[in-house]
């Protein structure tokens, strides 16, 4: 199986502030990397396809790049409802592994 | 509007049976590919299964043999049917419709279903 790693695992930041996050995997995925967002009690949300494709509808603050193994998440301007867990996932071949997570929280 | 909904989720003895629905509106089940996805108590996400729209399926191997996706097209539901349950079943338990054009990935997600495994 690909293993998924994210880091950091929690991140405390300020609204307004740049913030990265970054996901490794174990070997070469290609560009097959998705990232979603969870909020508590609620199902995730795609933010980001194809390692770097914004899904509609998702403000153009988030972008992703990165392709083989490393990859990231970048919010370029944190606003108050961005505050949330963050998940990378591989669709490169089964079973499709996500990331342990990164908890954003306001500082 | 996509809309993605649930059910069938509750406390279950290990070793017992369970029967989540995922019933579907504004799509068309058998023509996208449809996944599950849980997620244990204060956990991460941990991808389940996935049944294509040409009607192949896989499993993560936590669930191989145990647990069976299917869909009934009439009534445009994807169902999950998981047996021999254990303790590490306990999760809510996603269905999402997937697209596969420039990489799989899950759009729509309905709101979980909880399934506890527990004597």
């Amino acid at each position: 199986d690909i293993q998924m790693t994210q880091s950091p695992s929690s991140l405390s930041a300020s609204v307004g502030d740049r913030v990265t996050i970054t996901c490794r995997a174990s070997q070469s995925i290609s560009s097959y990397l998705n990232w979603y967002q969870q909020k508590p009690g609620k199902a995730p949300k795609l933010l980001i396809y194809g390692a770097s494709s914004l899904q509609s509808g998702v403000p153009s603050r988030f972008s992703g790049s990165g392709s083989g193994t490393d990859f990231t998440l970048t919010i370029s301007s944190l606003q108050p409802e961005d505050f949330a867990t963050y998940f990378c996932q591989q669709s490169y071949s089964f079973p499709y592994t996500f990331g342990q997570g990164t908890k954003l929280e306001i500082k | 509007e996509v809309q993605l909904v649930e059910s069938g989720g509750g406390l279950v003895q290990p070793g017992g049976s369970l029967r989540l629905s995922c019933a579907a509106s504004g799509f068309t089940v058998s023509s996208n590919y449809m996944s599950w996805v849980r997620q244990a108590p204060g956990k991460g996400l941990e991808w389940v299964s996935v049944i294509y729209s040409g009607g192949s399926t896989y499993y993560a191997d936590s669930v191989k043999g145990r647990f069976t996706i299917s869909r009934d097209n009439s009534k445009n539901t994807l169902y999950l049917q998981m047996n021999s349950l254990r303790a590490e079943d306990t999760a809510v338990y996603y269905c999402a419709r997937d697209l596969y054009f420039l990489g799989q990935r899950s759009d729509y997600w309905g709101q979980g279903t909880l399934v506890t495994v527990s004597s």
